[in-house]
């Protein structure tokens, strides 16, 4: 079956502008998370959302981040007035009940 | 202060012989442990996994160990072969709460 998809696999910005990230989660999955990964270093936790539960916001670095997730599935991670420092590989899992989590591929954000 | 540690940043082992990766962890409530490898350009994918009632899960070459006196688990990898190239990460939870995972341990299996 499919797997997690995230759009777009790559996007380059200017420092100012908003950016929004796509996820797709495996069909069924209740739980669905954003990581980022920066140069070098492990993954960062950003947010859970579990089914219909109020997400956990308590790894976004700043108000500039804010994600959504519509339906129970596709999720959007948003990043306002993006700076340099946002330059990562953003990346969307979802699991079963919390357990074993499924990464998509990432998205690569390079912002100049 | 991070919760899940992998103190080694990098690994270099021939190939055939075991790769031994360490993980630590500072929360003695987690309960359940996950290791994931992920290649380049691409996302985590997951290895193997052993909860706090096993100290040991074995799956093809690949095992890990888990000592809970000591808050310490190890993926061993044996025979290595040059597609386990890649960086390893440990993850763990308390039943109920998100996985925190550790920065990351690259190992490089040398032909």
């Amino acid at each position: 079956g499919a797997g997690v998809s995230q759009s777009p696999s790559n996007k380059v910005t200017e420092k100012g502008k908003d950016v929004e990230l796509r996820c797709d989660p495996i069909s069924g999955h209740t739980a669905l998370y954003w990581y980022r990964q920066s140069l070098g270093q492990g993954l960062e936790f950003l947010i859970y959302f579990q089914g219909n539960s109020a997400p956990d916001k308590s790894g976004l670095p700043s108000d500039r981040f804010s994600a959504e997730r519509t339906g129970g599935s596709v999720s959007t991670l948003t990043i306002q007035r993006t700076q340099q420092e946002d330059s990562a590989v953003y990346l969307c899992a979802s699991s079963l009940y919390g357990n074993e989590q499924f990464f998509g591929p990432g998205t690569r954000l390079t912002v100049l | 202060d991070q919760q899940v540690k992998q103190n080694s940043p990098s690994l270099s082992v021939q190939e055939g012989r075991i790769s031994i990766l360490n993980c630590d962890y500072t929360n003695s409530m987690f309960d359940y442990f996950l290791w994931y490898k992920k290649y380049p350009a691409e996302g985590p994918t997951f290895l193997i996994s052993i909860s706090s009632i096993k100290d040991k899960n074995e799956d093809g070459r690949f095992t890990v160990f888990l000592n809970k006196s000591a808050k310490h688990l190890s993926l061993h990898i044996v025979p290595s072969q040059p597609g386990d190239s890649a960086v390893y990460f440990c993850a763990a939870r308390r039943t109920g709460q998100n996985f925190v995972f550790g920065p990351g341990t690259r190992l490089s299996v040398l032909p």
